[in-house]
């Protein structure tokens, strides 16, 4: 199947400073990707679908400011988690479609933990 | 909205054995596709399964398989021939036309020896 990673797989950083996350499909081109956010035993929490060349559309509740979403090419979109706070600490995981259309799979990334002291 | 329900948040299954989890969900859509993604303890979400909405067959991949009962909404997951590495969170997961994917709680899948 399809390959996408994701970097770094866990992340350490302290409050107030900001973490860039990358999401890459190393095999195939994405026009779409989508961000989720997992807490521990929880399910997965679509925060934003990031589109290549335009802004990405967030889930209500979340911050657009606080979470920065880049779709520069079709192969790359990056997460900034800006000025980072520890209930910002969390499961991480990005997920791109190959092709268009509902029919389509997403492919996971790993997935980075971030810990913000 | 679309809803996804998983109502069982743990279930447990003797290693060879057969075990069915359950997903309901909410749609007004006709078009749409429902998939069991697989989440060990590494945390990779891993696709099991997937059901076309308008297809009427019963989607099969070796010892998975989906009871998909359109009219009720619900599409659950048996897995036969259990094996321990069978054990993880299944995640049932509806994607519309719209495009985004929506998930239900999960169910902790244990696999004894």
């Amino acid at each position: 199947g399809a390959v996408v990673s994701q970097h770094p797989s866990w992340v350490i950083c302290k409050s107030g400073t900001s973490v860039k996350i990358e999401c890459r499909s190393l095999d195939f081109q994405a026009t779409t990707m989508f961000w989720y956010r997992q807490f521990p035993k929880q399910s997965l929490m679509l925060m934003a679908t990031s589109n290549e060349g335009s802004k990405a559309t967030y889930e209500q509740g979340v911050e657009k400011d606080k979470f920065l979403i880049n779709h520069a090419s079709l192969t790359l979109s990056t997460l900034t988690v800006t000025s980072a706070h520890p209930e910002d600490s969390s499961f991480y995981i990005c997920s791109a479609d190959m092709g268009a259309g509902v029919q389509n799979i997403q492919y996971f990334g790993a997935g980075t933990r971030l810990s913000v002291l | 909205a679309q809803t996804v329900t998983q109502s069982q948040p743990e279930m447990s299954v003797q290693e060879a054995e057969t075990v069915t989890l359950s997903c309901t969900y909410d749609t007004s859509e006709s078009d749409y596709y429902l998939f069991w993604y697989k989440q060990p303890p590494s945390r990779q979400m891993i696709l099991v399964i997937r059901q076309e909405a308008y297809k009427q067959q019963n989607a099969t991949e070796n010892r998975f398989s989906v009871n998909f009962q359109k009219a009720a909404k619900s599409f659950s997951l048996k897995i036969s021939d259990s094996q321990l590495g069978d054990a993880a969170m299944y995640f049932c997961a509806y994607r519309s036309a719209g495009n985004d994917m929506r998930f239900g709680a999960g169910t902790r899948l244990t696999v004894k020896p």
